[in-house]
């Protein structure tokens, strides 16, 4: 089935850091999406991005929507303990009666106070 | 408003057992998913439904059934538990309007399958 890479796969960094990861495509996408997850809850949508070039913060989240529509990126700035997470990129292929998600395999983020 | 209410939260199954994995949403929502979360894999999706009476398969629906029998509700029946099927299941719904449609998850359901 269609797979979306998601890098890197674990970060590790100390409160304040920056942090980028990234997520690409065999296929063309009509949008992306990047979700949160925390420790026994369920993924909740942080940013929504719909066209190419697109470029969209949400606080200290931007994300952009990459100009071949095949690839995403998700950076967040001045990190913080409760940004600790699985972050997941999800793009959507929507067309005929269905709305299908394909999730990335998702980035670990762990911030050391 | 509840949005996505998954239960039971936890469940330990033996081989060969079936369960109901239960999903109710209160947003009025038509598309309906199921999805399994593994190490390493994401979130893949098992079954999907666009609306009351209508499921159809996603990209691994083998050993899960579903039913769609009204909008609220969207059942995922595990027939006869394998350890493969040790998982994270979650439950999703997405509004399927305008030219996109995020989706809303559940909590999730952990099972382990002995």
């Amino acid at each position: 089935g269609q797979q979306l890479n998601q890098s890197p796969q674990s970060m590790f960094i100390q409160e304040g850091e920056d942090v980028s990861m990234n997520c690409t495509s065999s296929s063309i996408f009509n949008t992306w999406l990047w979700y949160k997850q925390d420790p026994g809850e369920g993924p909740v949508l942080l940013i929504a991005l719909y066209k190419a070039g697109e470029l969209t913060s949400n606080g200290r989240l931007t994300a952009q929507f990459g100009t071949t529509r095949k690839d995403s990126f998700l950076n967040i700035s001045a990190s913080i303990p409760s940004d600790v997470g699985i972050y997941f990129c999800a793009g959507l292929n929507y067309g005929g009666a269905t709305n299908k998600l394909i999730f990335g395999t998702g980035t670990l983020l762990a911030v050391q106070p | 408003n509840a949005g996505v209410t998954q239960t039971p939260k936890f469940q330990v199954l033996k081989t060969g057992q079936s369960m109901t994995l239960q999903c109710a949403q209160d947003m009025n929502h038509e598309y309906m998913s199921w999805y399994r979360q593994d190490p390493g894999m994401g979130l893949r999706l098992i079954h999907y439904s666009v609306g009351a009476g209508i499921t159809d398969q996603g990209e691994v629906p083998n050993g899960y059934n579903v039913s769609r029998s009204t909008t609220e509700d969207f059942p995922l029946r595990l027939l006869s538990a394998a350890p493969s099927q040790t998982s994270v299941y979650f439950c999703a719904t997405n509004s399927g309007t305008g030219i996109w449609s995020e989706a809303f998850f559940g909590q999730g359901t952990r099972l382990t399958v002995v």
